[in-house]
């Protein structure tokens, strides 16, 4: 148990669906990270929330949508995905300058 | 830019074998240097960590020395276990940092115990 706690687990959806991902964490992490993990890539980081502000956005497309609506919460809305969206999203969340992150166990998104 | 490379797997080994996985860097400076492991159906958490060059984290009986001249951070341990299977991902923190952790990670190794 991290204190990183990610739902749903599992998500199976259609292109043309829309869902969202939560993360919470109870630990007092004043920043918050959604990363992509696909097979045989790095970790991809997607955003970066510090102090509830985003502060980061590799380039992500469009149809990811990130909320930090306080420090605790984090969600990940998806909306017009595409079958190389499928992946395991991690989010995690660090005490600012600690070098450390604290992972959630992830959900595992299959696009159809 | 900064980057991360570690040595492709998957590792298989035999219980009580010793396990080297090899990681280097490219950076700016002097960054510092994680190893994050992976366990099946869990997320990511720090194995062990070092800031400055010679340094050498450990943890759990794994150890890793910060060597700049060769800019590696080698993960090494001298008996695994088969409770040690998991992806084992290296990852730097480069020097120009505001207050979040953008670390910048490897593709991870697969490393499989058998008893």
């Amino acid at each position: 148990e991290t204190g990183v706690t990610q739902t749903p687990r599992h998500l199976v959806m259609g292109m043309t669906n829309k869902k969202s991902l939560k993360c919470e964490q109870h630990l007092g992490h004043n920043a918050m990270y959604w990363y992509k993990q696909s097979a045989k890539k790095p970790l991809e980081l997607m955003f970066v929330y510090s102090l509830e502000e985003r502060v980061e956005n590799n380039s992500v497309p469009s149809r990811f949508s990130p909320e930090c609506p306080n420090s605790s919460h984090l969600f990940l809305h998806l909306h017009t995905l595409q079958p190389e969206d499928s992946a395991l999203y991690l989010c995690a969340s660090s005490p600012l300058a600690s070098g450390e992150l604290f992972f959630g166990e992830g959900s595992r998104l299959t696009v159809l | 830019g900064d980057s991360v490379t570690q040595m492709e797997g998957p590792v298989t080994l035999s219980e009580e074998a010793f396990l080297t996985i090899n990681c280097t860097y490219t950076a700016t400076g002097y960054p510092s240097l994680f190893w994050y492991v992976q366990y099946p159906g869990e997320g990511l958490q720090l194995l062990l960590k070092a800031t400055k060059a010679d340094d050498k984290g450990s943890n759990k009986g794994f150890e890793a020395t910060y060597r700049k001249e060769t800019t590696s951070f080698h993960l090494e341990k001298g008996s695994v276990q088969v409770s040690d299977s998991a992806v084992y991902f290296c990852a730097q923190r480069p020097i120009t940092q505001g207050g979040s952790e953008k670390l910048v990670f490897g593709k991870g190794t697969k490393l499989t115990v058998n008893p």
